[in-house]
């Protein structure tokens, strides 16, 4: 069965600190992939997504992700966290293009001022 | 725009009782979905609809019924609620099956089963 593993739960990082959530999924053919984020007391609204092309995708509020096939991640990041970026953060993968999404159990970042 | 609107977003169900939660999208929208949330797991699909007057099975569709009787809305019942269904709900839309369309999501609907 497919899945999607994030390996951190739970991140703590101070402000101006670099971040880097990671998303592993199993499944060998084509997938597509996003992130998606839930601010406090918000919806889950989509942070960036790839379907094909430049493996490096750029999101919104400075985030960016790389698909590394031969690894089957997806992983996050962010050069310089903000105490505004404090979210749950989730990974999803879509395979053969059908309707549902896979969902990785999400890691809750927490930034220090 | 009001996107996804889910009501009631709390509630408190005795074991045994059921209740209807309501799900509406003004993006008119084909596709809709209702996940569960529940800790340390990720979203789970429960049923999804492709279109008005139809319904299908998610992941985890025991214990739940759903109707989609106008485009705008999208119906999960729970028929007899067991603790088990203790989560957070979330409703979402989207336009179409490719998923270069955004799906969108409601603010969530937290039951309590007890």
């Amino acid at each position: 069965a497919q899945s999607v593993s994030q390996h951190n739960h739970h991140v703590i990082l101070s402000e101006a600190a670099s971040l880097e959530l990671g998303c592993n999924y199993s499944y060998g053919g084509t997938v597509n992939l996003f992130w998606y984020v839930q601010y406090p007391g918000q919806h889950l609204q989509l942070l960036l997504k790839y379907f094909s092309g430049d493996p490096l995708v750029k999101g919104i509020k400075g985030f960016e992700a790389e698909f590394i096939k031969s690894k089957f991640s997806f992983n996050l990041r962010k050069p310089s966290v903000q105490w505004s970026d404090t979210a749950e953060y989730f990974c999803a993968v879509n395979a053969n293009s059908n309707y549902q999404l896979i969902w990785g159990a999400g890691t809750k970042l927490i930034i220090k001022p | 725009n009001a996107g996804v609107t889910q009501t009631p977003k709390f509630r408190v169900l005795k074991t045994g009782q059921s209740m209807t939660l309501l799900c509406a999208q003004d993006m008119n929208h084909e596709y809709m979905y209702w996940y569960r949330q529940d800790p340390g797991m990720g979203l789970r699909l429960i049923h999804y609809s492709v279109g008005e007057g139809t319904t299908a099975k998610g992941e985890v569709p025991d214990g739940y019924n759903v109707s989609r009787l106008k485009k705008q809305n999208f119906l999960l019942g729970l028929e007899s609620a067991a603790p088990s269904q203790t989560s957070v709900y979330f409703c979402a839309s989207s336009r179409g099956l490719d998923l270069g369309n955004t799906i969108y999501f409601g603010e969530g609907s937290w039951l309590t089963v007890v």
